[in-house]
């Protein structure tokens, strides 16, 4: 168990709908970011929240938002979803200054009929 | 030009064989170093980490970075079935989006018996 806590584990839904991923950062840890990783991209970094703030923004989608509450937890919402967003969605967390790396989640897997 | 380039493999060695990763990447600016291992269906889990060019070793891994070519490597020595996993380099910095966690699209590595 690394400490970083993802829910689901999977979900299925259908194209245009709308979902929630949540995510509990490791204890101590103040900033969280989501990653999106498909076969053909690898880990595609999307958004970086530290203490409630958004701090970076990789290649997300319009479609695509999150926050992260003041208990630390993050959420990412993906709306209008295509075919095409079917992925594993990890969450990492890391102190302030991550230069010895991030801490993963075991992701969340969306599969999208 | 990707920020990190890395060979996608699939590599397959015989165990015991000494496996040789590595990644290239092309911002100077690039501070960390890393070497992250994901299990199938699982969340990438951080294996080592270094800062300046050398080597670094814990059992039977060692991280090697060249700052002056852009090059880091990943040797496994007496490679192991358990060692079957994709490999990711990752390399950390302060760019001009903000501190930056940057991943190689990953080699795939399969040791068999």
């Amino acid at each position: 168990d690394s400490g970083v806590t993802q829910t689901p584990k999977h979900l299925i839904t259908a194209t245009g709908q709308r979902v929630t991923l949540r995510c509990s950062p490791r204890s101590g840890d103040l900033s969280v970011y989501w990653y999106q990783q498909s076969l053909d991209q690898g880990l595609q970094f999307l958004i970086q929240y530290y203490n409630g703030e958004e701090r970076a923004k990789g290649n997300i989608l319009e479609r695509f938002s999150a926050q992260q509450f003041p208990d630390l937890h993050s959420e990412l919402n993906l709306s209008s979803l295509e075919l095409g967003d079917s992925a594993l969605y990890f969450c990492a967390s890391s102190p302030l200054v991550p230069n010895y790396g991030y801490t993963f989640g075991s992701g969340t897997r969306l599969t999208v009929v | 030009q990707k920020e990190v380039e890395q060979d996608p493999g699939p590599l397959s060695v015989p165990e015991g064989a000494i496996v040789s990763l590595n990644c290239t990447y092309s911002n100077s600016a690039f501070q960390y170093f890393m070497w992250y291992r994901q299990y199938s269906r699982k969340g990438p889990e951080l294996l080592m980490y270094t800062y300046s060019s050398g080597n670094k070793e814990d059992g039977r891994f060692t991280a090697q970075v060249d700052k002056s070519s852009k090059y880091i490597s990943l040797f496994i020595r007496d490679s192991q079935p358990s060692d079957s996993a994709t490999y990711l380099c990752a390399i950390w910095g302060l760019t001009g989006g903000g501190n930056k966690l940057t991943f190689g699209t990953g080699t795939q590595l399969k040791v068999e018996l």
